[in-house]
């Protein structure tokens, strides 16, 4: 079966910091990978997503950058961590080219102070 | 328009009570539709997915309705459990996943 890990779970960073959340999947290869965030009592925004090694589209300009280096591996990072990026962050995968459900990991909860 | 929309919430209804929510979507052409429940602090996970025949899951029954572009959720004998956020999830094609921004529902004893 296919499993979803994420971490750190927590994460507190200090404005102005890096950042780095790694996202990997067991179980399957070639999946869409999915970077999501989630302000407080908001719903889920996408930010990026990639559908294969070094393949990456953004859906939202800002501070924030992914990689994908392996195949199951999703990356998110920051040269410089903005108060505003606080939240929640969820890793997703679906398998490539199929129109269906999106499966999350634990996600990693990030407070920048 | 948004390109979801979901009942605005919270929903607080009594055990036992039956309970609706309906969500709209704008792009006529969408082609996948589910709901996820999201519990406090946790990722979402997938309740149903949603077909134009409309499908039925122990308590949950999910509904299309592509002519007026929106879909439903409706829980019967509600639990405790129940208590979550709902979200609405449209794939309108591609690789895009929208999300609506969540419905609350607290079940109450």
């Amino acid at each position: 079966s296919q499993t979803i890990h994420q971490w750190p779970a927590t994460l507190v960073q200090p404005v102005g910091s890096p950042l780095s959340l790694e996202c990997t999947v067991e179980g399957t290869s070639n999946p869409n990978l999915y970077w999501y965030r989630q302000a407080a009592g908001r719903g889920l925004q996408l930010l990026f997503y990639s559908v294969g090694i070094g393949q990456i589209s953004s859906e939202v300009p800002q501070n924030l950058s992914a990689s994908r280096p392996q195949d199951r591996q999703f990356i998110l990072s920051s040269k410089k961590l903005l108060l505003s990026d606080s939240g929640f962050y969820l890793c997703a995968w679906t398998r490539l080219a199929v129109q269906e459900t999106q499966y999350f990991g634990p996600g990693t909860r990030l407070l920048v102070l | 328009r948004k390109e979801v929309e979901q009942d605005p919430g919270p929903f607080n209804v009594p055990e036992g009570a039956t309970v609706a929510f309906n969500c709209t979507y704008s792009n006529s052409a969408s082609q996948s539709f589910f709901w996820y429940r999201q519990d406090c602090r946790k990722e979402p996970k997938l309740l149903m997915s949603v077909y134009s025949s409309g499908n039925e899951d122990g308590r949950f029954t999910a509904q299309l309705n592509r002519a007026s572009q929106y879909i439903s959720l409706l829980i019967r004998d509600s639990k405790l459990s129940d208590s979550a956020t709902y979200l609405c999830v449209v794939l309108p094609g591609g690789f895009k996943t929208i999300f609506g921004a969540g419905t609350r529902l607290f079940v109450k004893a």
